[in-house]
């Protein structure tokens, strides 16, 4: 079965400053890892998802995020933080095969103070 | 492109009463759709996967008999909280995939509170 794992609860940035959140998976296959942006009372909206082509995956609203096997991580960075960008964070894995079902990690409460 | 929308957005009823929630694909069609509860603050549990036509998977833990799942068209799905409790409230999102894809494409998540 796979997992994510996402370290942090809570981030708190500047506006400006770089964002990074982290997510690390587990996954006996290759994996497809996906970002999702969640605001309050809200769905989920795709912030960008990696498929096993290129391992730097360039998002909506300047988010990025790049697959790197040997550390099994799916980091999520944005060079500079925006007050519209404080949300609910969700990295999420699923793998060919299995049903498409997401496994979902606790999420990442981003909070950008001026 | 790639809509899901569920109605009602929030919801209120009685103990012991049950309540509908619709997912709807609006330009596309959903040969899964996927049901997820999410508590305060907290993030998505699967709760069931339907397939257009077959009765809905249900994961280990959710009652289904509490919860019903009906997927009768490519379009819609539902979701029925029979005899609903205060421990049924929660917020509750749809999403759906087409056959040929692997992403899936959620719903805006419907408020569910039981009194």
């Amino acid at each position: 079965a796979q997992s994510v794992t996402q370290l942090g609860s809570h981030v708190s940035v500047s506006e400006g400053a770089l964002v990074l959140l982290r997510c690390n998976y587990s996954s006996s296959v290759p994996p497809y890892l996906f970002w999702y942006v969640q605001y309050p009372n809200q769905g989920l909206q795709l912030l960008l998802k990696y498929t096993s082509a290129a391992t730097l995956v360039k998002g909506i609203n300047g988010f990025e995020a790049e697959f790197k096997k040997s550390e099994t991580s799916f980091h999520l960075t944005k060079p500079s933080a925006h007050m519209s960008d404080a949300a609910e964070y969700f990295c999420a894995v699923s793998v060919r095969g299995g049903g498409n079902k997401l496994t979902f990690g606790t999420g990442t409460q981003l909070k950008v103070e001026l | 492109g790639a809509v899901v929308s569920q109605h009602p957005s929030r919801v209120i009823c009685k103990s012991g009463t049950s309540v509908k929630i619709e997912c709807r694909s609006l330009d596309f069609q959903a040969t899964t759709m996927f049901w997820y509860r999410q508590f305060p603050k907290k993030s998505l549990m699967l709760m069931a996967t339907s397939n257009e036509g077959s009765k809905a998977t249900y994961e280990q833990g959710v009652e289904k008999d509490k919860f019903l799942i009906n997927h009768a068209s490519l379009t819609l799905s539902t979701l029925t909280v029979t005899s609903a409790h205060p421990e049924d409230s929660s917020f509750y999102i749809c999403s759906a995939r087409t056959i040929s894809s692997y992403e899936q494409y959620f719903g805006p998540g419907t408020r569910l509170t039981v009194t």
